[in-house]
């Protein structure tokens, strides 16, 4: 049972643009939610997190919005870069301990 | 400093054999998890660790999985009987110790391939 989804298994964005990842889940419990990027051959690598209290935390070119109402969070990376080709996974979790992972979403930045 | 280190990068082994899985984290962090990461899919909890503690290993699918800590740093994930099912990257990651907003630093993983 799924309980984190990101349904776009591929993105694909030219440089300087707008990436914009989604990510939906199912438990209303969940109170923590962070974003991870992976490079091949490499363990995920933290990006960005936010809190259940806060619908927007931004991080110089990245910023994750969260709409409790709508069990919805997204990823937006403005300006796109080359660099920030990766497969990128949402996860949320209760206790801030166990996470649950979505399956990601490979993000390519067309140069 | 060093980050999360893992041993091997890649074991191959039959189907019913044991393996042992190594996970060096981060010096000083208290807190240890394992995740295990198949084709396609995000990585799956399995069991962290609070110091030498399991604290939560819900995550462990059967009992042919077994993880231990002995001494609150190096952690080994143990599988026995292995299985095709088995195949997967299996992934550990250290936070300075445990709770929201603690972040997890992950190594670059162990490749099992059960034949």
């Amino acid at each position: 049972d799924q309980q984190v989804k990101q349904n776009s298994p591929s993105l694909s964005v030219q440089e300087g643009r707008i990436s914009i990842l989604n990510c939906d889940y199912t438990n209303s419990m969940f109170d923590y939610f962070l974003w991870y990027k992976k490079y091949p051959a490499e363990g995920p690598t933290f990006l960005i997190s936010i809190s259940s209290i806060k619908d927007k935390n931004e991080d110089g070119r990245f910023t994750v919005f969260l709409n409790k109402s709508a069990k919805h969070l997204s990823l937006h990376i403005v300006p796109s870069q080359p660099g920030d080709s990766a497969v990128y996974f949402c996860a949320a979790s209760i206790t801030g301990n166990q996470f649950y992972f979505g399956t990601g979403t490979s993000l390519t930045v067309i140069p | 400093g060093a980050g999360v280190s893992q041993t091997p990068s890649n074991k191959v082994t039959e189907k019913g054999k044991y393996v042992e899985l190594r996970c060096d984290p981060i010096s000083g962090h208290t807190a240890l998890y394992w995740y295990r990461q198949s084709l396609g899919q995000g990585p799956e909890f399995l069991i962290y660790f609070q110091g030498t503690g399991a604290a939560d290993d819900s995550g462990l699918p059967n009992d042919r999985f077994f993880a231990v800590r002995p001494e609150g740093s190096v952690s080994t994930l143990k599988i026995q009987r292995t299985e095709r099912g088995d195949s997967a990257v299996y992934l550990c990651a250290s936070s300075r110790t445990s709770g929201p907003q603690e972040t997890q630093y992950f190594g670059p993983g162990t490749r099992l391939l059960v034949l």
